[in-house]
């Protein structure tokens, strides 16, 4: 594809519910990171993998928050047991190498709502 | 701490008034700064990058570290331009840099005829 793609765009969850959020980074890119995005605030780093590897993970918020990207490439985010302040904007951004500075490129995100 | 701060979250002006979005930053050690733009419905994208020290679409930064600021500055404001602008710092790892990044809360840019 053209670029980073995110899906759903939207999900609606019912509090306690788990849902899963994936990512399509840009074909070839070593790096993936997940942000959060309140409503009103930048985005927050979750974590970052670099191919299969799950580097950092300092950003995920609870033990509810799981990721993983198995092969490399297709990453998805896995929120437990879903809480209303999970409610935010998920970005994801894949960037082409580590260990030296390169452009990452952002999806469009998903917007998640927790009733 | 690691930490970014854009003071105004809102900054209108006229087309043709210079325009400066104020970025300050918390980091011991010498960082990357960028400024990234989100223009309505689109995605999050580069606008520039301190380290490459170039003017996209007219705006430039200067990085300050006196006063630990990256203020993003163009002299003559488009409706184009009409944006969200988030500034953000990349801290070097142990290995180079990893490229994870820490914004600010973002301050929209409005540009008004």
């Amino acid at each position: 594809g053209a670029g980073v793609s995110q899906s759903p765009r939207y999900k609606v969850a019912k509090r306690g519910q788990d849902v899963a959020l994936r990512c399509d980074p840009i074909s070839g890119h070593v790096s993936l990171f997940w942000y959060q995005q309140a409503l009103g605030q930048g985005p927050e780093f979750l974590t970052y993998f670099q191919n299969e590897a799950q580097l950092d993970k300092s950003g995920l918020p609870s033990d509810r928050f799981f990721a993983e990207r198995p092969e490399g490439s297709v990453s998805t985010l896995k929120i437990q047991r879903t809480q209303k302040e999970d409610s935010a904007v998920y970005l994801c951004a894949s960037s082409l190498v580590q260990g030296m500075w390169t452009e990452a490129f952002f999806g469009q995100g998903t917007r998640l709502t927790v009733v | 701490a690691q930490r970014v701060t854009q003071p105004e979250k809102l900054l209108s002006v006229f087309k043709g008034a210079p325009v400066e979005l104020k970025c300050n930053y918390s980091y011991s050690g010498s960082p990357e700064l960028f400024w990234y733009v989100q223009y309505s419905r689109q995605r999050l994208q580069l606008l520039l990058r301190h380290i490459s020290r170039e003017s996209i679409k007219g705006f430039t930064a200067d990085l300050n570290k006196g006063e630990t600021s990256f203020h993003l500055k163009k002299p003559f404001a488009q409706e184009e331009d009409s944006a969200m602008y988030y500034c953000a710092l990349s801290p070097p790892g142990g290995s180079g840099n990893t490229g994870k990044l820490i914004f600010g809360q973002g301050t929209t840019l409005q540009v008004k005829p």
